[in-house]
């Protein structure tokens, strides 16, 4: 079992819809989540971070986290096709260093 | 401030040669990961360095690879010996503490022939 897994995609939605991204971990340890955006051909970039239970907004993305589910997901509204990107999961806890799942392929259509 | 600065940007080796990717971080970031990136693959995590300490090197192979980060200087990847299946985007990322929140440099695409 991966330690965070994702659906590879790629998610195609229409312009101005909501995009939602989804992402499940296998160690209940974890405790901090984030999630990265990778433009092709570009580094990772940190977008949002959430730690506790519940929902987490900033500007058109929100994260939400179930701790109890193991389940972390990404919700980006008003879908812009500049969101098209590979949207990467990542987790931590403790000392070691962040785990990344295999990323979703968003694809927005004008 | 500048960002985290990887080179060279793209290296060409043959097999059997060594590799030296460095990454030098953002100032006043003593964190320092290594990640590496296949095609179409997510970023799989080799080793977390502090100054002249390493922290966890649980994803890097045993034999050829090694990574430093001295008290002077950049950290240095090194991949002895090279073979075809090291051809990959190699990314350094760093950050003030382990918070989990990294800023990636532009990555080091090394190319085994």
């Amino acid at each position: 079992q991966k330690e965070v897994e994702q659906n590879s995609g790629p998610l195609s939605v229409p312009e101005g819809a909501i995009a939602s991204l989804n992402c499940t971990y296998s160690d209940r340890g974890s405790q901090s989540f984030f999630w990265y955006r990778q433009y092709s051909g570009k580094s990772p970039e940190l977008i949002m971070s959430i730690y506790s239970n519940g929902d987490k907004e900033d500007g058109r993305f929100t994260a939400q986290l179930n701790k109890a589910s193991q389940y972390v997901s990404l919700l980006i509204r008003d879908s812009q096709p500049s969101d098209s990107a590979t949207y990467l999961c990542a987790v931590t806890a403790g000392r070691r260093a962040l785990t990344f799942g295999s990323g979703t392929r968003l694809q927005v259509q004008p | 401030n500048a960002g985290v600065m990887q080179n060279p940007r793209h290296l060409v080796r043959r097999r059997g040669q060594e590799a030296r990717l460095r990454c030098s971080p953002m100032k006043g970031h003593s964190h320092v990961y290594w990640y590496r990136q296949l095609p179409e693959e997510g970023l799989k995590f080799m080793v977390y360095l502090q100054k002249e300490n390493i922290i966890d090197e649980s994803g890097m192979p045993k034999e050829r690879f090694s990574a430093e980060f001295p008290k002077e200087g950049p950290s240095i990847l090194r991949i002895q010996q090279v073979v075809r299946g090291d051809s990959a985007a190699y990314f350094c990322a760093s950050s003030p503490e382990n918070t989990g929140e990294l800023f990636f440099g532009e990555g080091s695409r090394l190319t085994v022939l």
